[in-house]
């Protein structure tokens, strides 16, 4: 069993919709939570960042940890064909390396 | 957010050569670099954390002698690839965490090995 699991998707939603990304974690060692969007051929840009369960607001985006349920999600409001891209959680334990998901690639389509 | 560059985007050689990927950070003095390699629709995996003024630590499975990493500076650290071969061709990422401790991504450089 990975230590991080994440659907590969496709995730195809018409532009307008809200996308919905998870990551579920067994090692209950992480403590930073951190979302990536990756376009095709290009390197991960970092989305969110979070160290505490709760939810996290920036602009269209929205973070959410669940540490009880080892449960972490990004929510895309109005989404846009700009959006279309693969989405990477990044999990931390303290002073360790990133431990990435496979990605969820999205496609938003006009 | 901390700023990487790469260089060079996309690089093909002959087998049996050598390729020297360079990453730079631009507006941080990084004690520490991380290189990453990213196979076709594949996650990022951690290849070795590159150390300013002394050696890289490379991660379980990854030939330290085939993956020279230098840190000789601040601001670069360089990847070279000796005697490439057709399965090394891959996506190679650099990146550096911030006095935060939240790591930042080049643009990453394309490797085809012929």
């Amino acid at each position: 069993q990975k230590e991080v699991e994440q659907d590969p998707g496709p995730l195809s939603v018409p532009e307008g919709a809200i996308v919905s990304l998870n990551c579920t974690y067994s090692n209950s060692a992480f403590q930073y939570f951190m979302w990536y969007r990756q376009y095709s051929r290009k390197g991960p840009e970092l989305l969110m960042y979070t160290y505490s369960s709760g939810n996290k607001e920036d602009g269209r985006f929205t973070a959410q940890v669940d540490k009880s349920s080892k449960y972490i999600s990004l929510f895309i409001r109005d989404s846009q064909p700009s959006d279309s891209a693969t989405y990477l959680c990044a999990l931390k334990a303290a002073g360790n390396k990133l431990t990435f998901g496979g990605g969820t690639r999205v496609l938003v389509k006009p | 957010g901390a700023v990487v560059s790469q260089h060079p985007s996309w690089v093909i050689c002959k087998s049996g050569t050598s390729v020297k990927i360079e990453c730079r950070s631009l507006d941080f003095q990084a004690t520490t670099m991380f290189w990453y390699r990213q196979f076709p629709k594949q996650s990022l995996m951690l290849m070795a954390t590159s150390n300013e003024g002394s050696k890289a630590t490379y991660e379980q499975g990854v030939e330290k002698d085939k993956f020279l990493i230098n840190h000789a500076s601040l601001t670069l650290s360089t990847l070279t690839v000796t005697s490439a071969h057709p399965e090394d061709s891959s996506f190679y990422i650099c990146g550096h965490a911030d006095r935060a401790d939240t790591q930042y991504f080049g643009p990453g450089t394309r490797l085809t090995v012929l």
